[in-house]
C-alpha cells in the first residue's frame, strides 16, 4: 500500500462547479501538506501549503486536513477551464528532514 | 523573471552513456533537490541538497549522483544510462529545508 492514495481521475466537471480533490495517507508522522497543480508538459506549481488540521483559504481555493482521519482535500469553487490540471497532494514527516511524499496526482477537466 | 531553470528541455540518449542534466536557481535557496516523475508512480526523490557542499539520498538514488559547488546550480549525472531512466526529471529548490519547494518544468529524458 502506498503511504499516500490519490484518485487518479480522469475528473471532468462542468465550468462553475465545485471540485473537490482528495487524499488519504498513512503516516502519522505527516506535518505538512501541499497541494500542487501540475499543467502538461510543465513542472508542479505550488498551490497550498499547511500545516494544522482545519481549513485554509486562497481565493477560489480552499485546503483542508483532517489528521484525525489522514485525509486531506483541495476545494475548488467557480471553477475555470483554466483550472484544467493534475493536482498533486505531497506531504512531509518532520522527522524525515525535507523529504516530500506525494500522492500519483488527479487529473481534472473543466469543461466549458 | 526568477525561477528554476533545467536544460536540455528534452534529450534522447543511447543506453550506457553518460549524460549530466543542469538545473540552476536563482533565488538563492539553500535547497535543491532532484525528482523523477513516472506514470503510476508520481514524483519521488532521488537526491538532495540541504545547502551548498552537501547532498543526501532520497527514495531512488541508485544510478545517479549529484554535486553541489555552490548555491545556484545542482547538476544530476547519470554515469552509465539505462532504460529504465527513461522518465522525466524535475528539479526544485526552497529557501530552507522546511520551506515549500518550487520546481523547474523539467527535462524529458529517454534512454534507448
Amino acid at each position: 500500500q502506498k503511504e499516500v492514495e490519490q484518485d487518479p481521475g480522469p475528473l471532468s466537471v462542468p465550468e462553475g462547479a465545485i471540485v473537490s480533490l482528495n487524499c488519504t495517507y498513512s503516516n502519522s508522522a505527516f506535518q505538512y501538506f501541499m497541494w500542487y497543480r501540475q499543467y502538461s508538459r510543465k513542472g508542479p506549481e505550488l498551490l497550498m501549503y499547511t500545516y494544522s488540521s482545519g481549513n485554509k483559504e486562497d481565493g477560489r481555493f480552499t485546503a483542508q486536513v483532517d489528521k484525525s482521519s489522514k485525509y486531506i482535500s483541495l476545494f475548488i469553487r467557480d471553477s475555470q477551464p483554466s483550472d484544467s490540471a493534475t493536482y498533486l497532494c505531497a506531504m512531509e514527516d518532520n522527522n524525515a528532514g525535507n523529504m516530500l511524499t506525494f500522492g500519483g496526482g488527479t487529473r481534472l477537466m473543466v469543461k466549458p | 523573471i526568477a525561477g528554476i531553470t533545467q536544460a536540455p528541455t528534452s534529450q534522447i540518449l543511447a543506453a550506457g552513456r553518460r549524460m549530466t542534466l543542469r538545473c540552476t536557481q536563482d533565488m538563492r535557496h539553500n535547497a535543491m533537490y532532484w525528482y523523477r516523475q513516472d506514470l503510476g508512480l508520481g514524483l519521488r526523490l532521488i537526491h538532495y541538497s540541504n545547502t551548498a557542499g552537501t547532498t543526501g539520498k532520497g527514495e531512488v538514488p541508485d544510478g545517479y549522483s549529484v554535486s553541489r559547488a555552490n548555491t545556484d546550480d545542482f547538476p544530476l549525472t547519470l554515469a552509465s544510462a539505462v532504460p529504465s531512466q527513461t522518465s522525466v526529471y524535475f528539479c526544485a529548490s526552497s529557501a530552507t529545508e522546511d520551506q515549500p519547494q518550487h520546481f523547474g518544468d523539467g527535462t524529458r529524458l529517454s534512454i534507448l
